[in-house]
């Protein structure tokens, strides 16, 4: 069975520093995507980011990047130039080709921000 | 072009009371799902429905029951609500068909059982 594992209840970053946000993952599957999802207090679930199994070159969204090792099955998570708004429940998610899309969520990190 | 709404916001339900989760998508979006998350925790897929007339089991379905009605709508209903039952709930809906395999999510319902 698919697991997402994220070792980090909670993390803690000076605004304006970087920080990096930790994800594991298991599974058999050769095809997959893996997203990193934030929740703020408003609860809502926003995409952050989404990398393609295939793809070898980490996917990047303005301050967000990851680093994806497929062969460590790892996906992490860097926040460059930390915000007060980037403060949030971070979660990582897991769907493969063949789970008629079912994504699979890790417990999720707390990010808060020191100003 | 609203997304993906949810009603009620907040729900307060005494047990063994009944009541239904609405979600409606504008996207178009053939999937829609049902997921609960409990504090500390992420989400866990209750239903979901892979198109318009199917539905199936996630991985706490116990307790629930799901209506596709059409495209756009995906109803969530508890029968006999029980304190366990105490959650968020979240709809979500996606369109595999675009390779994006990217789910857009509602605001969520916020349900006390007492």
């Amino acid at each position: 069975a698919q697991t997402v594992t994220q070792s980090q209840p909670e993390m803690s970053v000076q605004e304006a520093e970087t920080v990096t946000l930790s994800c594991t993952y298991d599974t058999s599957e050769s095809d997959y995507y893996l997203f990193w999802y934030k929740q703020p207090p408003s609860r809502q679930m926003i995409l952050v980011i989404r990398q393609e199994a295939y793809k070898q070159q980490n996917a990047t969204e303005n301050r967000f990047s990851v680093n994806f090792q497929k062969a460590a099955k790892s996906f992490s998570l860097k926040i460059s130039d930390s915000q007060l708004g980037d403060a949030a429940m971070y979660f990582c998610a897991y769907t493969s080709y063949s789970s008629a899309s079912k994504i699979i969520f890790g417990s999720g990190t707390r990010l808060s921000i020191r100003p | 072009n609203a997304g993906v709404t949810q009603t009620p916001k907040f729900q307060v339900l005494k047990t063994g009371q009944s009541m239904t989760l609405q979600c409606a998508q504008d996207m178009n979006h053939n999937s829609m799902y049902w997921y609960r998350q409990d504090p500390g925790m992420g989400l866990r897929l209750i239903y979901y429905s892979a198109s318009e007339g199917t539905t199936d089991k996630g991985e706490v379905p116990n307790g629930y029951n799901v209506s596709r009605l059409n495209k756009r709508e995906f109803s969530l209903r508890l029968e006999s609500a029980a304190p366990s039952q105490t959650s968020v709930y979240f709809c979500a809906s996606s369109d595999p068909g675009t390779a994006q395999e990217t789910q857009y999510f509602g605001p969520g319902t916020r349900l006390l059982v007492l």
